[in-house]
């Protein structure tokens, strides 16, 4: 009945070692959203996109890359991660913009060792 | 920019009153609400859609003043299940674009 689904829930690296994490959903939604979430802090959104729209932060590091071959899929990409980059990574949809509710999965939690 | 909660962190007994405080520092379109527990993925609570709108669910309810460029949570007769961090979520544009989170309050029911 999951409707957004990330795997793994956990992911080991080693520090530069590439990982890529992944996003299914089964709403349909036009929108999904990577969020970036470090402990006791709120959730700070990496890259969004609507239908096959990209969009990323300004401050989102050239380090994070993201791909939406399809409506139902979205994977993020960590090309050389560092141990900051330890955190949970959260994936969430919208039918629409933001004046939709979002729903999560999750999430993928990260350690870079 | 991140919409600013208050408090940051607040311990309640059960059947104690809240309320969560959400600024914004520009117009704000709507609203939503977000509660995630530990270790958890963010739960959707509610969305204001429209400045003086009021809403509630149970005993947790919300305020959008749209001219004050803010939002309220209310939790009522608070119970162990309300325990959480509180965020709020507003649109960067009208109706549109990414859904940006503010700073969150951590709400903590004790018996």
């Amino acid at each position: 009945d999951a409707m957004v689904i990330q795997n793994p829930r956990y992911q080991v690296t080693q520090f530069g070692k590439p990982v890529t994490l992944s996003c299914s959903q089964t709403l349909n939604h036009n929108v999904m959203y990577w969020y970036q979430q470090k402990s006791s802090q709120a959730p700070k959104l990496l890259f969004h996109y609507y239908d096959k729209d990209f969009n990323n932060e300004a401050d989102t590091p050239d380090n994070f890359q993201s791909r939406r071959p399809n409506t139902s899929f979205c994977f993020l990409d960590i090309r050389s991660p560092g141990l900051g980059d330890a955190a949970m990574y959260l994936c969430a949809t919208s039918r629409d913009w933001g004046d939709t509710e979002a729903f999560f999965g999750q999430g993928t939690r990260l350690t870079v060792v | 920019q991140q919409p600013v909660q208050s408090p940051q962190a607040v311990i309640l007994r059960e059947g104690e009153d809240a309320v969560i405080n959400c600024s914004s520092s520009k117009a704000l379109y709507s609203v939503h609400w977000y509660r995630q527990k530990h270790g958890e993925a963010p739960v959707f609570l509610m969305i204001l859609l429209k400045g003086g709108e009021q809403k509630g669910h149970d005993k947790i309810s919300a305020s959008f003043n749209e001219k004050k460029q803010q939002s309220s949570l209310y939790l009522t007769a608070s119970q162990l299940s309300y325990s959480g961090t509180y965020f709020c979520g507003t649109p960067n544009t009208f109706g549109n674009e990414k859904l940006t989170f503010g700073t969150g309050t951590r709400l903590t029911i004790i018996p």
